[in-house]
């Protein structure tokens, strides 16, 4: 259990639709990594959230957002949803901004679109 | 061109013996981090190893070992007397950019399987 939770654990929606996806940190932890896995890929970076504030910017589709809130925990809200952004999607939290070491990942959201 | 290339998308290796996976990441940055994680049938990313672009030594944790050639800008991962439990995805992962900008870039994955 590395301590980062995330919710729902599964989540089949259709087209369209609009589906917000919940992450808590391990406790002490201040930034926050959003991560998206289409089948048989590689993790694609999405954005970074530290102590609220968002720090980087990867590969995030407009349709998507994220926030960080004050108690840590953040939110990718993912609107008018495609067939193609079914997917895993993971959190990743880190100590520091600086995440010299690794980060530590949740079970992950699977992320079905029909 | 790939940032972070993995060439082996599959590969077998016998129960207790090493196995020697690649990866090669392309950075103009001097200061970057290198990460190997695993990733069991079950599908959570666990970490393995890390390497940082300034460290002399080459990595170690337990039976895993990084590779670690920076003028080839390679980043091998070793791991030695392979068990069956060690049959999952295999990600390399590189972070670069400057502080408080960091991204994290993956490589495609290799996956392993242990023989009996």
């Amino acid at each position: 259990d590395s301590g980062v939770t995330q919710t729902p654990k599964h989540l089949i929606t259709a087209t369209g639709q609009r589906v917000t996806l919940r992450c808590s940190p391990r406790s002490g932890d201040l930034s926050v990594y959003w991560y998206q896995q289409s089948l048989d890929q590689g993790l694609q970076f999405l954005i970074q959230y530290y102590n609220g504030e968002e720090r980087a910017k990867g590969n995030i589709l407009e349709r998507f957002s994220a926030q960080q809130f004050p108690d840590l925990h953040s939110e990718l809200n993912l609107s008018s949803l495609e067939l193609g952004d079914s997917a895993l999607y993971f959190c990743a939290s880190t100590q520091s901004g600086l995440s010299y070491n690794e980060q530590f990942f949740g079970p992950g959201t699977r992320l079905t679109v029909l | 061109a790939q940032k972070i290339t993995q060439t082996q998308p599959g590969m077998f290796v016998q129960e207790k013996e090493a196995v020697t996976l690649d990866c090669t990441y392309d950075t103009s940055d001097q200061s970057y981090g290198l990460f190997w994680y695993k990733q069991p049938s079950s599908g959570e990313m666990i970490f393995l190893i890390y390497q940082g672009s300034y460290d002399e030594q080459n990595a170690t944790e337990g039976r895993y070992s990084l590779n670690f050639q920076k003028a080839r800008k390679s980043a091998n991962l070793v791991i030695s007397a392979s068990q069956l439990g060690d049959s999952a995805m295999y990600f390399c992962a590189m972070r670069e950019g400057d502080s408080g900008t960091y991204k994290y870039i993956f490589g495609t994955g290799t996956r392993l399987k242990v023989l009996a």
